[in-house]
């Protein structure tokens, strides 16, 4: 079974410190994804890579950045967190020849 | 670009009957589409996707669904709900011509599922 991994279930952090988020899959897949879930909004994706040490916006990228240094490691990077940055942050990842993305268990962020 | 309409946001059923939960998108050619489930405090589960071929899909769970691009629909059924399934689904539709998903997929608000003993 493919099997993604959130390095941390809850997360309570400060406004303005610098917020790691951490996602590894192990099942060699070239894709990696973040999305924010929000009630009422459902997913919305922050970013992606197709590949080591490349990224691609999604649709609300502003506030992130991340960072893919290994092929089953995929960084969401908060520079300086803000309460509207509180959030559930779910990681997928999918193989290049298939459209089925595979959900970690997500981070619930939470921005003080 | 395209978009996902779940126009119920929630719905609920007693155990034991039978749910229908829709799912209209907008893409301008044949889409991958998916349903995925989530249980509270969980990440995503897929439930069933469609890519090509035969129109009614089956997922795990009992669930099934019908891609009908007529209505550009895809509606997720259940004959017969359990207490177990009370959770949110989500209907996401993901491009054709981004060779392997490397888009992102675009999901709908998603449906909150409530079910009556």
């Amino acid at each position: 079974d493919v099997k993604v991994t959130q390095s941390s279930r809850y997360l309570v952090k400060r406004t303005g410190e610098k917020v790691f988020l951490e996602c590894v899959q192990d099942m060699d897949h070239e894709n990696m994804f973040w999305y924010r879930q929000d009630p009422g909004l459902g997913l919305r994706l922050i970013y992606f890579s197709y590949d080591v040490k490349m990224k691609e916006k999604g649709d609300i990228p502003e506030g992130y950045s991340v960072s893919r240094e290994k092929k089953e490691r995929f960084s969401l990077i908060l520079e300086s967190a803000s309460t509207n940055q509180t959030s559930m942050y779910l990681c997928a990842s999918s193989s290049i020849w298939a459209d089925t993305q595979y959900f970690g268990p997500g981070t619930r962020l939470t921005v003080l | 670009a395209q978009s996902v309409t779940q126009p119920d946001i929630h719905i609920t059923v007693s155990e034991g009957a039978s749910l229908e939960l829709r799912c209209n998108y907008s893409y301008g050619a044949t889409p991958y589409l998916f349903w995925y489930v989530q249980s509270p405090g969980q990440g995503l589960q897929l439930l069933l996707k469609y890519f090509s071929g035969d129109t009614l899909v089956q997922g795990i769970k009992g669930f099934e669904a019908e891609f009908k691009r007529s209505q550009s629909s895809f509606n997720l059924r259940k004959p017969s709900v359990h207490w177990s399934d009370a959770a949110e689904y989500f209907c996401a539709v993901g491009a054709r011509d981004s060779g392997g998903g490397a888009d992102g997929l675009t999901f709908g608000k998603g449906t909150h599922l409530i079910i009556q003993p």
